[in-house]
Formats: C-alpha cells, sequence, structure tokens
C-alpha cells in the first residue's frame, strides 16, 4: 500500500505570495492533518479535516486555510507569506473513523514539503 | 491544554548498546494516545511505537519498548541493541482518543557511535 505522498517537495517564494501545497492519503484513510515544523517552534498542529470537514484547528491565523475532497486528498494554502512561514510542512492522515475506535487513530506521516520564503 | 516535555535535547549511545529517551506529558483526559515517532536526516516521520493509555501492558515493537507510567505521566523509550540506522530525532508525542491532533515533545536527538 502506497504511503503518505505530498507535493510539492521543495517550494520557494517571495513575501506576499501566496502558495497550495497538497496531500495525497494512504488509500482507505479519511482523515489528513497538517502540521508545520520549524526550528523555533518545533512541530504545531495546523488542522485537521474528515470527510471533507474541518475537525479541529490549532493557532494559526486565518492566512493558512486548507479543503479536503471527496477522494480524502487534500490541500493547504497560505495566502500572504510571510518570512516566518519558511517551514517544513507535514502531512499525516489516519484511519479515524467517526467512532473514534480505538486502534485507528495512528497517523502515519508524508515526507513532508519544504518552503522557504525569500 | 496537554503539554508534552522531553528533558533530553541530546543523547549518544554506543552501537549494540542499550538507551532510554525520557517524556513526561500533562493531561486531564483519560482516554488517550502516546507515540514515540523518529526523524531521520530525511525529515521523514516515521511511526516507532505507540501506547493506548487504557492499556496497562507496555508496548513493544522487535527491539524497542516503553515503560507506561499513567499515574506518573510518563512514556520513555528504550532501544536495545543500538544501531547506527537508530541515529535520529526521536519525538514524543501525545494525542487525545479521536482528535487527530497530536501534541509534540521538542525532540531528542540521538545519535549511535560505532
Amino acid at each position: 500500500k502506497a504511503g503518505v505522498t505530498q507535493t510539492p517537495r521543495y517550494l520557494i517564494k517571495t513575501r506576499g505570495q501566496q502558495v497550495t501545497l497538497s496531500c495525497s492519503p494512504i488509500s482507505g484513510h479519511r482523515s489528513v492533518s497538517w502540521y508545520q515544523q520549524t526550528p523555533g517552534q518545533g512541530l504545531q498542529f495546523l488542522f485537521e479535516y474528515f470527510s471533507e470537514t474541518q475537525r479541529n484547528k490549532g493557532n494559526f491565523p486565518g492566512r493558512f486555510s486548507g479543503r479536503q475532497f471527496s477522494n480524502s486528498r487534500s490541500e493547504m494554502n497560505v495566502s500572504t507569506l510571510e518570512l516566518g512561514d519558511s517551514a517544513l510542512y507535514l502531512c499525516a492522515s489516519s484511519l479515524a473513523t467517526l467512532a473514534g475506535v480505538l486502534g485507528t487513530d495512528t497517523q502515519y506521516f508524508g515526507p513532508g514539503t519544504r518552503l522557504t520564503v525569500l | 491544554a496537554q503539554t508534552v516535555t522531553q528533558s533530553q535535547p541530546e543523547m549518544s549511545v554506543q552501537e549494540a548498546e542499550t538507551v532510554t529517551l525520557s517524556c513526561t506529558y500533562d493531561t486531564s483526559e483519560n482516554n488517550y494516545y502516546l507515540f514515540w515517532y523518529k526523524q531521520p536526516p530525511s525529515r521523514q516521520m516515521i511511526l516507532v511505537i505507540r501506547q493506548e493509555a487504557y492499556k496497562q501492558q507496555n508496548a513493544t515493537e522487535n527491539r524497542f519498548s516503553v515503560n507506561f507510567q499513567k499515574a506518573a505521566k510518563s512514556f520513555s523509550l528504550k532501544i536495545s541493541d543500538s544501531q547506527l540506522g537508530d541515529t535520529a530525532m526521536y519525538f514524543c508525542a501525545y494525542d487525545q482518543t479521536g482528535a487527530n491532533n497530536l501534541f509534540f515533545g521538542t525532540g531528542t536527538r540521538l545519535t549511535v557511535i560505532p
């Protein structure tokens, strides 16, 4: 079974631009979560989508948004980029049934997208 | 709010030896998961082991085992017979059941010395 894939792997943008990152979960996984990793702040949760609905959101400004499609693929968008948005953006998928059945909530990560804002 | 603390920023171990990485967490919840992930230089986050809070038995995966002390809110990782490929950043993480919102510690950089 193929793992979580993220595209693009590397991205260079300038301040003020916007960017869209894509994530394809493991086949059959319905939940997709996004994380930002920086040297200063470490790993921080951005948001989680399940069945095309955002269920959970971290403490990030509204410039960060996302969506999930019917095939569970997800995109995240960052508008009006700032230098501080430079980071590794990680996507993770899990089975995550509606009932939250124990044993299905392990998240598996993709390789990440390295975003550099100049 | 949930917090995860890893008090050892860096550790090293000789190849074939055993090393233990520490992690403590704070939560008021009763049902949750705990995880150890490793992140090698490739930056790919790889699941090492997980523990369900309702299970008293400590999880084991080959050379990796945990010591889960629920009352003390402690979750340490023991790596036996350390191998060069174990060199990586190790993150302890907490997830409330069904939330899919991992809270990570700051990580422990482990170096296996040949």
